[in-house]
């Protein structure tokens, strides 16, 4: 069975540019949540979708959105990115909510602005 | 607001050492604990602790988890150069998030 899978695994982008992560659930996952880990630091929670609606937001600003579709994939959009942006952007999969639920983590995109 | 520390942040042993790595928390609405293996990129998956006192054990690692005194440890006997990773600390909170530890740099040497 496939794993999370991330899209694409590397990329740069320059200050002031946009950008979209792509993530597929493990089959069967209902729940998609990324996160975003600098370097030397644990992975910081930004956003959970479950069932298609939003469950869950951390302290990003609004540059960052989400959203996640009809077969369970979801999309991570970054605007008018910074140099701060860069980071491993993580996504992870459960097959439902936080509760109980085992969370698998994909490969990353690992995102550099310049 | 919701912290995991880790401790050690660092540690160097030789191969066949055990190693004891600690995870404390002060969180909102506590769910679970989770601890990952982090060598290059993803995070794998090791153990997912919901009750206090039950041992989880897969091969030469285990994990207990103390809901009392707010903590869990993470062990490895018998280690090996493979063990050689970031171990990060997670727990699972009421507002649908993971708070992640810093993690635990363990280096095995031969």
């Amino acid at each position: 069975d496939a794993g999370v899978t991330q899209s694409p695994t590397h990329l740069i982008k320059t200050r002031g540019q946009q950008v979209t992560l792509r993530c597929s659930p493990i089959s069967g996952h209902k729940s998609v949540s990324w996160y975003q880990q600098v370097l030397g630091q644990g992975p910081q929670f930004i956003f959970q979708y479950y069932e298609k609606e939003e469950r869950g937001r951390g302290n990003f600003p609004d540059r960052f959105s989400a959203r996640q579709f009809p077969n369970y994939s979801s999309e991570l959009n970054v605007n008018a990115l910074l140099l701060g942006d860069s980071a491993l952007y993580l996504c992870a999969s459960s097959f439902g909510t936080i509760s109980g639920n085992t969370i698998y983590f994909g490969e990353g995109s690992w995102l550099t602005v310049v | 607001e919701d912290k995991v520390v880790q401790s050690p942040l660092s540690l160097v042993v030789h191969e066949g050492d055990t190693v004891t790595l600690n995870c404390s928390y002060e969180v909102t609405n506590f769910r679970s604990l989770l601890w990952y293996k982090q060598e290059k990129k993803a995070p794998t998956f090791l153990f997912m602790l919901t009750s206090s006192g039950i041992e989880k054990k897969s091969g030469r690692l285990s994990s207990i988890l103390d809901k009392k005194e707010l903590f869990s440890i993470l062990n490895i006997t018998a280690t090996q150069t493979g063990d050689s990773a970031v171990y990060l600390c997670a727990v699972g909170t009421g507002a649908q998030k993971l708070v992640f530890g810093q993690g635990t740099r363990l280096t095995i040497n031969p």
